[in-house]
């Protein structure tokens, strides 16, 4: 079945440090990839994805590559900034499933100044 | 970009009352729309698949009389928790995708608090 895996948190940051959440994924057929940002009180928003191997999304200087030899989908982000303080959620969705997604568990980032 | 509203956006209300949230997509159609629900500090638990013109589809465990699914067009599906109880406290989430293809990222609405005393 499809299910995503995602490094627990809470991941604490000092401003400017280097972010890496990881996230790996298990899917029958050949799934899209998403990352989503939740802030406090909000919604989700889609932050960045990937629809086939070896596809980088990236969007406000983070970035995560489409790695299908090693199933996974790492965010990464080389200089934090305190307002980048929320939770992140890897995802996919799968065709083969109706398009329906699949979370990650979520990874709560704080930055602090 | 796609834009999905929910409202309301907060409720408190007491036990026993019904509450109804909507979730519209602003400026497309959306045959299908997903309803979650988020415990504190958890992640998204898909609830329901709300298909328009169809009865939606429900997830294991998910009690179809105590939350009822209407997509009665293709940019709005209700969500209503009937006779809520303080164990129905959560934060709910709609989304909903431009097409049908699995390249299309969900959108979301900016959820509902829900709070029952």
């Amino acid at each position: 079945g499809n299910s995503v895996t995602q490094m627990e948190g809470p991941v604490t940051l000092s401003e400017e440090a280097f972010l890496t959440i990881n996230c790996t994924y298990t899917a029958t057929g050949y799934p899209s990839l998403f990352w989503y940002v939740q802030y406090p009180g909000e919604g989700l928003q889609l932050l960045l994805k990937a629809t086939k191997a070896d596809d980088k999304g990236s969007n406000k200087g983070f970035e995560a590559t489409y790695r299908k030899e090693t199933t996974s989908f790492h965010l990464e982000k080389g200089s934090v900034q305190v307002s980048d303080s929320a939770v992140y959620f890897c995802a996919l969705s799968d065709l083969g499933t109706g398009n329906q997604f699949y979370f990650g568990t979520g990874t709560s980032l704080t930055v602090i100044p | 970009g796609a834009v999905v509203s929910q409202h309301p956006s907060r409720v408190i209300c007491k036990s026993g009352t019904s509450v109804k949230i909507e979730c519209r997509s602003l400026d497309f159609q959306a045959t299908t729309m997903f309803w979650y629900r988020q415990f504190p500090k958890q992640s998204l638990m898909l609830m329901a698949t709300s298909n328009e013109g169809s009865k939606a589809t429900y997830e294991q465990g998910v009690e179809k009389d105590k939350f009822l699914i209407n997509h009665a067009s293709l940019t709005l599906s209700t969500l209503t928790v009937t006779s809520a109880h303080p164990e129905d406290s959560s934060f709910y989430i709609c989304s909903a995708s431009r097409g049908s293809y699995s390249n299309q990222p969900q959108h979301f609405g900016d959820g509902t608090r829900l709070s029952i005393l």
